[in-house]
């Protein structure tokens, strides 16, 4: 069945560093890809997403590339603030009994300090 | 934007209770999701729903039933609550087709603790 695979966390950096959340898939057919953002004590963000291979999503200086030929999606960020500490979790469509369900990967914590 | 309201965010329930979590959007979405969220284990698919009482079992129905008798409603049932059901719930919903297809909106999610 489809699966995403995530780093596992906590990732620790220090404010304006550069950051990156691998993030591997497999699927049948052509699943859409996502990012979502979870800060403390709240549900899920989108924060980004991709529908077709090559499309670069964006958003809040994070970017992702849904690469298919390394079914992949990584989550890139050049300088990270304080304010980014959450859970971020990669997830991808795929058909369930015939209609869009979403899967999820286990999240990765990331810890930005000042 | 698109609301999606959980009706609690904290709740205490005995084992063996019956335990509704309730579930309303605003934007005529046909799709909605129950999932729960556990440490180690991300999110999981309990049970969705794409029409009005229609509903299929998602990943981990065991233990839980729903109900949607309205378009902007759903509701997830724990007919027994028991312990292994401590765990934040978090509801989605959103639309089957057209633009923003396959994008989930979440609610705020409910921490429920079965003592």
């Amino acid at each position: 069945g489809n699966s995403v695979t995530q780093m596992e966390g906590p990732v620790t950096l220090s404010e304006e560093a550069f950051l990156t959340i691998n993030c591997t898939y497999t699927a049948t057919g052509y699943p859409s890809l996502f990012w979502y953002v979870q800060y403390p004590g709240e549900g899920l963000q989108l924060l980004l997403k991709a529908t077709k291979a090559d499309d670069k999503g964006s958003n809040k200086g994070f970017e992702a590339t849904y690469r298919k030929e390394t079914t992949s999606f990584h989550l890139e960020k050049g300088s990270v603030q304080v304010s980014d500490s959450a859970v971020y979790f990669c997830a991808l469509t795929s058909l369930n009994s015939g209609y869009s369900t979403l899967t999820f990967g286990k999240g990765t914590m990331l810890l930005v300090s000042p | 934007d698109v609301k999606v309201t959980q009706s609690s965010r904290y709740l205490v329930k005995r084992t063996g209770e019956k335990v509704f979590l309730e579930c309303v959007q605003d934007m005529d979405h046909e799709n909605m999701f129950w999932y729960r969220q556990d440490p180690g284990l991300g999110l999981r698919l309990i049970y969705f729903s794409y029409d009005v009482k229609m509903k299929e079992k998602g990943d981990i129905p065991e233990g839980y039933s729903v109900s949607r008798e309205k378009k902007e409603r759903f509701s997830l049932i724990l007919e027994s609550a028991s312990t292994n059901q401590t765990s934040m719930y978090l509801c989605a919903s959103s639309l089957e087709r057209g633009p923003g297809h396959r994008e989930a909106f979440f609610g705020q999610g409910t921490r429920l603790t079965v003592v």
